[in-house]
């Protein structure tokens, strides 16, 4: 596609909902990424993808997140039983060529998910 | 762990006057430092990317500058219009792994 695009836009939910966030990145990048951004704050890594596999999981705030990704396209970030602190803006990057050291990738960025937690 | 500081967190400058965006972080061992603008209810849009080896990119009226031993990067904007009223972020990519590190941002107004 032509960029990265997210869904839905908008989600407000009640605390101790399930919620799932979609990324779709630009066709043909091999690595996923997903970020959260608290208001005033900076971006905080969550999860790295490479095809469909996640070597690192450890940004992930808690067990109640979880990601994945199927087809090395769409990913899934899921929250279960959200929390209060769990609002923020879900924003998903994908980048054509793996980021080991030596690659000059650039990761595009979708619109985000904001997400609020009543 | 990689800390990134921008300075300041907000802006108001009157059309044209030139714009100075700072960016500070505390390990050297950078691979690359990015810089990307924000616009409300859309993704990152990236402006510049210095790699480690570098001084400085331009690209029409932003040129960033890279200092790595000092661990500082600064965003100059020229004859700043009303359309570069946007968050501007700075991103640093470790040369040990592959996250990115961002600062909090600098909100820009332009008024005109």
């Amino acid at each position: 596609g032509a960029g990265v695009s997210q869904s839905p836009s908008n989600k407000v939910t009640e605390k101790g909902k399930d919620v799932e966030l979609r990324c779709d990145p630009i066709s043909g990048h091999t690595a996923l990424y997903w970020y959260r951004q608290r208001l005033g704050q900076g971006l905080e890594f969550l999860i790295y993808f490479q095809g469909n596999s996640a070597p690192d999981k450890s940004g992930l705030p808690s067990d109640r997140f979880s990601a994945e990704r199927t087809g090395e396209s769409v990913s899934t970030l899921t929250i279960q039983r959200t929390q209060q602190e769990d609002s923020a803006v879900y924003l998903c990057a994908s980048s054509f060529l793996a980021p080991a050291s030596g690659s000059t990738d650039t990761q595009y960025f979708g619109p985000g998910t904001r997400l609020t937690v009543l | 762990k990689q800390e990134v500081t921008q300075i300041p967190a907000a802006l108001s400058v009157p059309e044209g006057e030139n714009l100075v965006l700072n960016c500070s972080f505390t390990d050297s061992a950078i691979y690359n430092l990015q810089w990307f603008r924000q616009d409300p209810g859309k993704g990152l849009t990236s402006l510049l990317l210095i790699q480690s080896s570098q001084r400085e990119q331009t690209s029409g009226r932003l040129n960033a500058s890279l200092d790595k031993s000092s661990g500082r990067s600064t965003l100059y904007i020229a004859a700043s219009q009303p359309g570069d009223s946007a968050t501007y972020l700075c991103a640093v990519k470790s040369q040990h792994d592959y996250k990115l590190s961002f600062g909090a941002g600098t909100t820009v107004t332009v008024r005109a």
